[in-house]
């Protein structure tokens, strides 16, 4: 069964960086996107970007300048990095398995596995 | 960037009552790389919907989805009250991946 478990400071000042982390147990890290959503309060969801496990990433084009997604393979995890956090990056932050390609269904998958989502405040 | 409509923004519904979300995307979704999510509140988006109609592990069969190009439907033939939530679409297949605002399905 594989499980996403994600950590890292949940109140920030503004300026400051977040950084989360995403350990993915349970199953291969190899062949899948790893990516990273959030969530402002009472609001949609919203892509940040991805990972693989080669280290290609993808970002949204209004982040780009600010975010840094990176993989350690040897130990299943990735993590994010936003610079120059302000109010409006309050959100719940989560990490998730996808997009890739399932062999068993020999279709392209959406995001299968999620973590439990981490709400981060920027206050100062 | 594919811009994702959801409509209508809250549909109000009572249990057993069969429910009809709209998804229309601004440009083609590549090969039906269209997603349907679940979330309730307080937790993780759940994935229903993979490929435009493929039903994930352990989605209902009263949970189906339907559509190509730039537009999508997902339908909920017997409302339970379990499936009072909030439902987003997703195309996963250009980046940036993009979520549609969701649609509230609520209990009238």
């Amino acid at each position: 069964q594989v499980q996403l478990q994600q950590w890292g400071a949940g109140l920030l000042k503004p300026s400051e960086t977040l950084s989360l982390t995403c350990a993915v147990n349970g199953g291969s890290f190899s062949g899948y996107f790893w990516s990273w959503i959030r969530q402002p309060p009472g609001k949609g969801l919203e892509w940040i970007g991805e990972t693989n496990q080669s280290g290609s990433t993808n970002y949204i084009p209004s982040l780009k300048s600010r975010v840094t997604i990176s993989v350690d393979t040897s130990k299943n995890q990735f993590s994010l990095k936003l610079t120059s956090m302000t109010a409006a990056d309050t959100a719940v932050y989560y990490c998730a398995r996808g997009p890739f390609y399932d062999i068993l269904t020999g279709s392209y998958m959406g995001f299968d596995y999620w973590a439990q989502g981490t709400l981060v405040s920027v206050s100062s | 960037e594919i811009v994702l409509t959801q409509s209508p923004g809250t549909l109000s519904l009572s249990p057993g009552e069969r429910a009809t979300l709209s998804c229309r995307a601004s440009q083609s979704v590549s090969s039906s790389y269209l997603a349907w999510y679940q979330q309730k509140p307080g937790q993780a988006p759940r994935l229903l919907i993979y490929g435009a109609s493929g039903r994930a592990t352990g989605i209902p069969d009263r949970f189906s989805g339907s559509g190509s190009g730039t537009d999508f439907t997902l339908t909920i033939t017997r409302l339970e009250p379990e499936d009072f939530a909030v439902y987003y679409c997703q195309q996963y297949g250009s980046s940036p991946r993009t979520f549609g605002q969701g649609t509230k399905v609520e209990i009238k």
